[in-house]
């Protein structure tokens, strides 16, 4: 069965450093992969998305970039936190779009100090 | 933008009580589907329905889509204190290789015992 794994959990970082958070995808292969952001108290915003290797779309500008250097693995990134990065981080897969749903990892915590 | 709107925001019930929560959108879709998230972590999908469908079910849940008034509606019933978490619609308009969802802001759902 696929399954999905993200972290790490929590994080707490200074403003100025960097940040790596890392998503990867077990039991299925070619999967899209994605990164949302989720404010307190609200929806999903939609960060990034990858059809495949190489081939990031980013859906808002940001401080954030995303990689993602093999199948299953997906990365999202920053070189200088901003105060404004916190939030609850996502990272899901899916298969054929407008037939299956989104499989989502545990998500991260982070906060920006 | 948050295609999706929830309603209620909140809504507490006790247990074995029916709960109903309402969700709208703007545009045209593929399929809309409804997930649960536990405080602070990922999301769970519940229930997917194409645009061509009008109802379906899954154990407890009910959903019903009109595409004309861009409204669906997910029904739980003889609900459980289990059931308290928030529960998000996502709309996929995708037409493109991904499926890019767009979450509304949820409902927060408190079961009593």
């Amino acid at each position: 069965s696929q399954t999905i794994h993200q972290w790490p959990a929590t994080l707490v970082q200074p403003v100025g450093s960097p940040l790596s958070l890392e998503c990867t995808v077990e039991g299925t292969s070619n999967p899209n992969l994605y990164w949302y952001r989720q404010a307190a108290g609200r929806g999903l915003q939609l960060l990034f998305y990858s059809v495949g290797i190489g081939q990031i779309s980013s859906e808002v500008p940001q401080n954030l970039s995303a990689s993602r250097p093999q199948d299953r693995q997906f990365i999202l990134s920053s070189k200088k936190l901003l105060l404004s990065d916190s939030g609850f981080y996502l990272c899901d897969w899916s298969g054929v779009p407008m037939w299956t749903e989104a499989f989502f990892g545990q998500g991260t915590r982070l906060t920006v100090v | 933008s948050q295609q999706g709107e929830e309603d209620p925001q909140a809504l507490s019930i006790q247990e074995g009580e029916n709960a109903t929560m309402n969700c709208s959108y703007k545009t045209s879709i593929n399929n809309l589907q409804w997930y649960r998230q536990n405080s602070g972590r990922g999301l769970v999908h519940l229930i997917l329905i194409r645009s061509n469908e009008r109802e379906k079910h899954s154990g407890r849940l009910r959903v019903t889509l009109d595409t004309s008034k861009k409204s669906s509606s997910l029904l739980i019933t003889a609900s459980r204190a289990a059931d308290t978490a928030s529960y998000f619609c996502a709309t996929d308009s995708s037409t493109g290789t991904a499926s890019k969802l767009t979450f509304g802001t949820g409902t927060r759902l408190q079961v009593t015992l």
